[in-house]
């Protein structure tokens, strides 16, 4: 079955970095777009960023360009949002989900997520 | 970026109940939409995919219909597990963006 389990969240303090991880099990990692989706505290959900199956494109919200890199280790099964700058409004639950094809559509399986505080 | 907007924002409902949802897109996304559900401290849970494809093991009452810019999600006997908050998503392009979400509450 279908396992994404993210970790690395934590409380950080404005304008520093964290790197989010997820580890997936279960499906053949490689073949699968993956998503970053984050929900601040009572809100909805927004999504964040997303890479291809092989790493070789990659999209992301216009509130995190130039802020945030997804990356992806297909040799570890392993997801990465590396998060620089951080913000308040960028406190929130964060979900690595899976797309259910190569190139970026939806989200068919979701992480328990790993919340992010920014704050001093 | 496309503007998603659902409505209603909250809907009370009771057991029993057919409840329909509405989700309209600012421009033209084809069938292009996803349904998800979500209840309180878990991950969502995605229903309807292709605005109005049925997502394996999801239960037959929930229905997607819908193209262009106007799409509904109907719960047809709304049970008790049902009471939660939904979301639609588009993924015509990118940014791929979400609606507001409704919240299905107890009437």
């Amino acid at each position: 079955q279908v396992q994404l389990v993210e970790s690395g969240g934590g409380v950080v303090q404005p304008g520093g970095s964290l790197r989010l991880s997820c580890a997936a099990s279960g499906f053949t990692f490689s073949s699968y777009g993956m998503h970053w989706v984050r929900q601040a505290p009572g809100k909805g959900l927004e999504w964040v960023a997303f890479i291809r199956y092989d790493g070789s494109n990659k999209y992301y919200a216009d509130s995190v360009k130039g802020r945030f890199t997804i990356s992806r280790d297909n040799s570890k099964n392993t997801l990465y949002l590396q998060m620089n700058s951080l913000r308040a409004e960028d406190t929130a639950v964060y979900y690595c989900a899976k797309d259910p094809g190569p190139q970026g559509y939806y989200f068919d399986y979701w992480g328990q997520g790993t919340l992010v505080t920014v704050s001093s | 970026d496309i503007q998603m907007t659902q409505s209603p924002s909250t809907l009370s409902a009771s057991v029993g109940d057919r409840v329909t949802i509405t989700c309209r897109a600012s421009q033209s996304i084809s069938s292009w939409l996803a349904w998800y559900q979500q209840k309180p401290g878990k991950a969502p849970k995605l229903l309807i995919y292709k605005a109005s494809s049925l997502e394996s093991g999801v239960p037959s009452r929930f229905s997607g219909s819908g193209s262009g810019t106007e799409f509904t999600l109907t719960i047809s006997s709304l049970q008790p597990d049902d009471f939660a908050t939904y979301y639609c998503q588009q993924y015509n392009s990118y940014s791929l963006t979400f609606g507001g979400g409704t919240k299905v509450e107890i009437k």
